[in-house]
């Protein structure tokens, strides 16, 4: 079965450093999907990445998929309070496997 | 570790038909359940939160009328597609929230919902 680790698992920067965060498939993923997840709330979408090499970016945040299709990075420059979350990585299971989720990077951001 | 289950898992049903998914934490306690659907080759969203013994709190764009969620025990949310429509084919998934501390989400298995 497809597994989804991400690293570090927790992460404090001071407000305005950047800082990069890593998500690694056991298998080839075919869609990787960026998630954030604030206190108490739902998982919010941040960006999907289809092809190899792929780079998207939405304001400060710029996801990457590797030619392999087998990494991902989540990029966040000059990190705000209001990046702090929690950042989980997704994948598809295949067929009706449900869907595969990193065990999330916790972000701090310090004034 | 913590287990939350789904029915139907998947449900076929007629347009204008009304289809009611079960949404069951079975060994812990969820005050907040989340509500995703995903379309296929598509991220998930979240569609709302439901907190128990209150009303859900429902993202832009989600009709509450036509998606009604329950939430009447710490165990239990319901989510009731009213009326369906083809276009509300979907993956729908609960997650529950754990109070640990973590903010840690476990995910149902999903109900396929497909409606002719």
């Amino acid at each position: 079965s497809q597994e989804l680790e991400q690293s570090p698992q927790s992460l404090i920067v001071q407000e305005g450093k950047n800082l990069t965060i890593n998500c690694t498939s056991s298998k080839t993923l075919y869609g990787l999907y960026w998630y954030k997840q604030k206190y108490g709330e739902g998982l919010i979408f941040l960006m999907m990445l289809q092809k190899g090499g792929e780079e998207k970016s939405h304001e400060k945040i710029t996801a990457k998929l590797d030619e392999k299709k087998q990494q991902s990075s989540l990029h966040i420059t000059a990190s705000q309070p209001s990046h702090a979350g929690i950042y989980l990585c997704g994948a598809d299971g295949s067929g009706n496997t449900p869907l595969v989720f990193g065990k999330g990077t916790r972000l701090s951001v310090i004034a | 570790g913590a287990v939350v289950s789904q029915h139907p898992s998947r449900v076929i049903c007629k347009s204008g038909t009304s289809v009611k998914i079960e949404c069951r934490s079975l060994d812990f306690q969820a005050t907040t359940m989340f509500w995703y659907r995903q379309f296929p080759k598509q991220s998930l969203m979240l569609m709302a939160t439901s907190n128990e013994g209150s009303k859900a709190t429902y993202e832009q764009g989600v009709e509450k009328d036509k998606f009604l969620i329950n939430h009447a025990s710490l165990t239990l949310s319901t989510l009731t597609v009213t009326s369906a429509h083809p276009e509300d084919s979907s993956f729908y998934i609960c997650s529950a929230r754990i109070l640990d501390g973590l903010e840690t989400q476990y995910f149902g298995p999903g109900t396929r919902l497909l409606v002719l």
